[in-house]
């Protein structure tokens, strides 16, 4: 079924460290990934994507991960700054007309 | 220059009546959605246009019905509204049908909240 991601879980980092943000998907069709921020009162936001083909794609302070054998994908900011502060969604697409959304991570930054 | 721009961005109505939110985009994109986000932040897709033809159409009460008049617009009527409704509407746009180039684009949601 539908199901990308875990039910709305918290993360809370210090100012400086590294996040990582975690995502389970259930489609092993699925071939394009990608992860969205999305801030309050804003829609979402493209980050970064990666296809199946690709284990790990970087961005600018952003890094995300694929593993295909256990169906997870990651995402890693590095030194996490207060602005980074929002829900974080990773999203997959089988090829076809849609893509589903998982349920979000809430990311904390302490300053 | 907004890129997905939606309204009104704040909706309050009573139980029954029938309102419309409105979608633009200026990105030249082909397709179009619309997305419901819950109170738990939840995203699930409603409708898509490509081209102004219906292309997605989830599992939706036929309350709700959207219109295409040309590919930068997609409109979202909703007759007899419930409570159940409430919700944060989000329009997207993406180059391509289903996003997988680049993604989507989304508006800055409107909160509807029926009482």
């Amino acid at each position: 079924g539908e199901n990308v991601g875990l039910h709305l879980p918290t993360l809370s980092v210090q100012e400086g460290d590294n996040s990582i943000i975690n995502c389970a998907y259930s489609n092993s069709a699925s071939d394009y990934f990608i992860w969205y921020k999305q801030e309050s009162g804003k829609g979402p936001q493209f980050i970064i994507d990666i296809r199946s083909n690709m284990d790990k794609r970087q961005g600018q302070r952003v890094t995300v991960l694929l593993n295909k054998t256990v169906k997870h994908l990651s995402l890693q900011i590095a030194a996490t700054q207060p602005g980074d502060s929002a829900v974080y969604f990773c999203a997959e697409n089988t090829g076809g007309f849609k893509t589903i959304f998982g349920a979000g991570t809430r990311l904390f930054v302490k300053a | 220059d907004t890129a997905v721009s939606q309204t009104p961005k704040y909706l309050v109505t009573q139980m029954g009546n029938d309102k419309s939110i409105k979608c633009e985009q200026n990105l030249g994109h082909d397709t179009m959605y619309w997305y419901k986000q819950d109170s738990k932040k939840f995203l699930k897709i409603m409708f898509s246009y490509n081209n102004k033809e219906l292309i997605i159409n989830e599992t939706v009460p036929n309350r709700f019905s959207p219109k295409s008049p040309d590919k930068a617009h997609l409109n979202l009527h909703i007759n007899s509204l419930e409570l159940g409704d409430s919700a944060v509407y989000f329009c997207a746009s993406s180059q391509d049908v289903g996003g997988v180039v680049g993604g989507y684009t989304f508006g800055s949601g409107t909160r509807l909240t029926v009482v």
